[in-house]
């Protein structure tokens, strides 16, 4: 099956600053990374998402890179707010008897320092 | 108002002791999901399903039973529930076959003693 890898599990930025959040794969035929924020209390949430057949994708402060020949993917959030402290996970999709399923990293807690 | 409900939202119970956790999407989605989450491992997925009567097994499905009789139920069934399987557990629900945008329900926190 998928095997995903989410680093850090901890992430301390400065507000203003830049976060970056990784995610290895294993499935070479994954083809979906959605990343998902969960603030504490809450269920989580797509906040952006990336199909196989294309490099990066942006949506305002966030972006997400994906370089399919290492099976790697990252989040980029830019100009981080206090309302951006949360726990990300990123997920890879895995090719089930007939729909996907998904398996997700472990997480990484942002912390944006004032 | 499109959610995911999930019942009951908090439950302790004793090992053996069959439990139903019920969820429920009004978005006519056709992909449903159950997932748990425990610190340190994220989230992992149950089971999942594509439409009625289909199901598949997810990441750790060992002890966990679903069913699909409608498009927009997907109960979880825990028919001997042991201390390991104490964790908060999410469904979820999407519009397509494809892995794609999951709408997550608020959650169920289950205590087995």
């Amino acid at each position: 099956g998928e095997n995903v890898e989410q680093h850090p599990s901890t992430l301390s930025v400065q507000e203003g600053d830049s976060a970056v959040i990784k995610c290895t794969y294993s499935d070479s035929a994954s083809n979906y990374f959605p990343w998902y924020k969960q603030e504490l209390g809450k269920r989580p949430q797509l906040i952006i998402d990336i199909r196989s057949n294309v490099g990066e994708k942006k949506d305002q402060r966030i972006a997400v890179t994906l370089n399919k020949t290492a099976k790697h993917f990252s989040l980029h959030i830019t100009e981080t707010q206090p309302e951006d402290s949360a726990v990300y996970f990123c997920a890879a999709s895995f090719k089930g008897g007939g729909a996907d399923g998904l398996t997700f990293g472990k997480g990484t807690h942002l912390i944006i320092q004032p | 108002e499109a959610q995911v409900t999930q019942n009951p939202r908090y439950l302790i119970t004793v090992t053996g002791k069959k439990l139903t956790v019920t969820c429920s999407q009004n978005m006519n989605h056709e992909y449903m999901s159950w997932y748990r989450q425990d610190p340190g491992l994220g989230l992992r997925q149950i089971y999942y399903s594509m439409n009625v009567e289909v199901t598949d097994k997810g990441d750790v499905p060992e002890g966990y039973k679903v069913s699909r009789k409608e498009k927009r139920n997907f109960p979880l069934i825990l028919e001997s529930p042991s201390p390991n399987q104490t964790s908060l557990y999410f469904c979820a629900s999407s519009l397509g076959l494809r892995a794609d945008t999951q709408y997550f329900g608020p959650g169920t926190r289950l205590t087995v003693l």
